[in-house]
Order: C-alpha cells, then sequence, then structure tokens
C-alpha cells in the first residue's frame, strides 16, 4: 500500500513569491494535515483538512491557506513569501474516527527554501 | 492546555547500550499517545503507539507503557544499533485533530 506522498521534493523561490505545496493521503484516508518543521521551532500545527472542509488551523497568518480535493488530496498555498517560511513541510493522513482522530501517517515532506 | 515535554539532547550512546528516552505529558481526557522518529532528511515514521492507560507499544525492539498515574510514556531500548541514530518525538492526539509533540531528543549511537 503506498504511503503519503508529497511534491515537490524541495521548492526554491524568492521573497514575496507564492509556493503551492501537494499532498496525496494513503488510500482510504480523508483528513489530511500540513506542519511546519521550521530549524529551531520543532513541529508546528499548520491545517486540518476533512471530506474537503478545513477543520482547524494552527496559529499561523491568513497567507497560509489550502484546500482538500474530492479525491481527498490536498494543496498547500503560502502566499507573499517570507525568509522565514523557510523550512520542511510535513504532511500526514489518517482516518478521522472517534472523538480524536486516528493515527497520522507522514509523507517525506517538502523542503522550502525562501531566498 | 495540552502539552508534550522530553528530555533534552543529544544523546550519545555506544552499540548495545540500553537506551532511554523520557516523554511526559498534559493532557485533558483519553489521548492517545505516539512515538515517531526521523531520520536524516526524511519525514517523520511511526514508531509505536499506545491508546490507553497502561497499553504499551511495541515496535523493532522499542516498547513504551502508556502510564495515567505519572503522566509519562518513556521510550525503552534494550540494545540499541547505529542505525537507531534520529530524532525521535513523542506526540499526543487532541480533539482538534492535531499532534502535540515534544521538541525532539537527538540520538547517535557510535560503533
Amino acid at each position: 500500500e503506498a504511503g503519503v506522498t508529497q511534491s515537490p521534493t524541495h521548492l526554491i523561490k524568492t521573497r514575496g513569491q507564492q509556493a503551492t505545496l501537494r499532498c496525496s493521503p494513503i488510500s482510504g484516508h480523508t483528513s489530511v494535515y500540513w506542519y511546519q518543521q521550521a530549524l529551531g521551532l520543532g513541529l508546528q500545527f499548520l491545517l486540518w483538512y476533512d471530506e474537503g472542509e478545513e477543520r482547524n488551523r494552527g496559529n499561523f497568518p491568513p497567507r497560509f491557506s489550502g484546500r482538500q480535493f474530492p479525491n481527498y488530496s490536498s494543496e498547500l498555498n503560502v502566499n507573499a513569501l517570507e525568509l522565514e517560511d523557510s523550512a520542511l513541510y510535513l504532511c500526514a493522513s489518517s482516518l478521522a474516527t472517534g472523538v480524536y482522530t486516528d493515527t497520522q501517517y507522514f509523507g517525506p515532506g517538502t523542503r522550502l527554501t525562501v531566498l | 492546555g495540552n502539552s508534550v515535554t522530553q528530555m533534552e539532547g543529544p544523546v550519545t550512546l555506544s552499540e548495545e547500550a540500553f537506551l532511554t528516552i523520557n516523554c511526559t505529558y498534559t493532557a485533558t481526557g483519553y489521548p492517545s499517545l505516539f512515538w515517531y522518529v526521523q531520520y536524516p532528511g526524511e519525514g517523520l515514521q511511526l514508531l509505536l503507539k499506545a491508546t490507553k492507560a497502561d497499553d504499551k507499544g511495541s515496535n523493532k525492539g522499542f516498547e513504551a507503557t502508556y502510564r495515567k498515574e505519572t503522566t509519562s510514556f518513556h521510550l525503552e531500548k534494550g540494545s540499541v544499533q547505529v542505525s537507531d541514530s534520529a530524532v525521535y518525538f513523542c506526540a499526543l492526539s487532541s480533539l482538534e485533530g492535531k499532534l502535540i509533540f515534544g521538541q525532539g531528543t537527538e540520538l547517535s549511537v557510535k560503533p
């Protein structure tokens, strides 16, 4: 069974540009999560999508946005890039069952570098 | 609010040594607990999990027990290998969908 996939692997942008990151969940998973792993800041929760709806977002400015498509894949968009947006962006997927969400499985990440 | 605290690294061990990485948590309700591992240049891999008190998760020689009385989920392995060198993250589930992570503990195993 294929795991979570993300594209591209690496992305280099300049300040002020827009970046689009993509994620395909494990087959059968309806929930997709995005996390940012910046150097020295640990893993920060960005967004949670389930059944095409945004369910929760972390403490990030509105220029971080995304969506989930009918096939449950997801896109993360970062507008007006700033140098501090340079980070590894991790996508995870899970079955959305129960009060607490199920186990999250992570993709390999997209390394975004802003120059 | 909910939080996870891990022992600070880096932890440096010789091959075949015993490993313990401490993890304590603060949470309301009945979250699940996880250990993830991140090898250099890669994403996170689920190492093990426990969904309720007194559950023991185990995988690849690693194990951790969900202790509600001490709010702990310490990771242990009896004999580490060089290939275990990585960053280990303790995490708990939440009602808001997100995982709440500890700060990560870097493990370096020397031959």
